[in-house]
């Protein structure tokens, strides 16, 4: 099946820095790549949907300049969070979008975010 | 606009007997459904899924779910439950009409009794 990978798994910062997420698809091109938000024993909150070569499309309350997305290629979407406060705290998800026969989304294995 | 509703935040079975885990959805066009689980600490797995073909949708692990369109429902079984089937459990529905954005239910926490 296809797989995505996310780096890195896990990331500890201080509260003002920002992190970096990366998001790849291994085995198939994705035009389209989300971006989820799961906070503790909660279900998945799309952020972000990530197009190939323009720019990102936002959920209502994702505050863009916060929570910056690239999709510079068919394989990778990065997230970055800029000037992280501990509010920011949470676990994200992306996933890749497969078109064609299936259209389904394939999830990446998550990364936990801890701002101290 | 499409919907998902897991009827149950919490199900808790004894290991061996049957797993019920409920979902409603709503939706404008023929929708895809999918199940997905989520053990503590690990990324998501998708069990099964249906897109339009057989309405009884077999995935791992012996899950299984009927997509019954009169009662818009697509509820996931279980003949016999295992300690390691404890997770949450996500409802998820999805159509063309959204671009195949996934709208997800709320989750369903399963717990094993041994």
């Amino acid at each position: 099946g296809a797989v995505v990978s996310q780096h890195p798994s896990w990331v500890i910062c201080k509260s003002g820095t920002s992190v970096k997420i990366e998001c790849r698809s291994l085995d198939f091109q994705a035009t389209t790549m989300f971006w989820y938000r799961q906070f503790p024993k909660q279900s998945l909150m799309l952020m972000a949907t990530s197009n190939e070569g323009s720019k990102a499309t936002y959920e209502q309350g994702v505050e863009k300049d916060k929570f910056l997305i690239n999709h510079a290629s068919l394989t990778l979407s990065t997230l970055t969070v800029t000037s992280a406060h501990p509010e920011d705290s949470s676990f994200y998800i992306c996933s890749a979008f497969l078109a064609g026969v299936s259209n389904e989304q394939f999830f990446g294995p998550g990364t936990r975010l801890t701002v101290l | 606009a499409q919907s998902v509703t897991q009827l149950d935040s919490h199900v808790s079975v004894s290991e061996g007997t049957p797993v019920l885990l409920r979902c409603n959805y709503s939706s404008s066009y023929s929708p895809s459904l999918f199940w997905y689980v989520q053990h503590p600490n690990k990324g998501l797995q998708l069990l099964l899924k249906y897109t339009s073909a057989a309405t009884l949708v077999k995935g791992i692990n012996g899950f299984e779910a009927e997509f019954k369109k009169s009662e818009t429902s697509f509820h996931l079984t279980k003949p016999s439950a295992h300690m390691s089937d404890a997770a949450e459990y996500f409802c998820v529905v999805s159509d063309r009409n959204s671009n195949y954005q996934l709208i997800w239910g709320a989750g369903t926490k399963l717990i094993i009794k041994p």
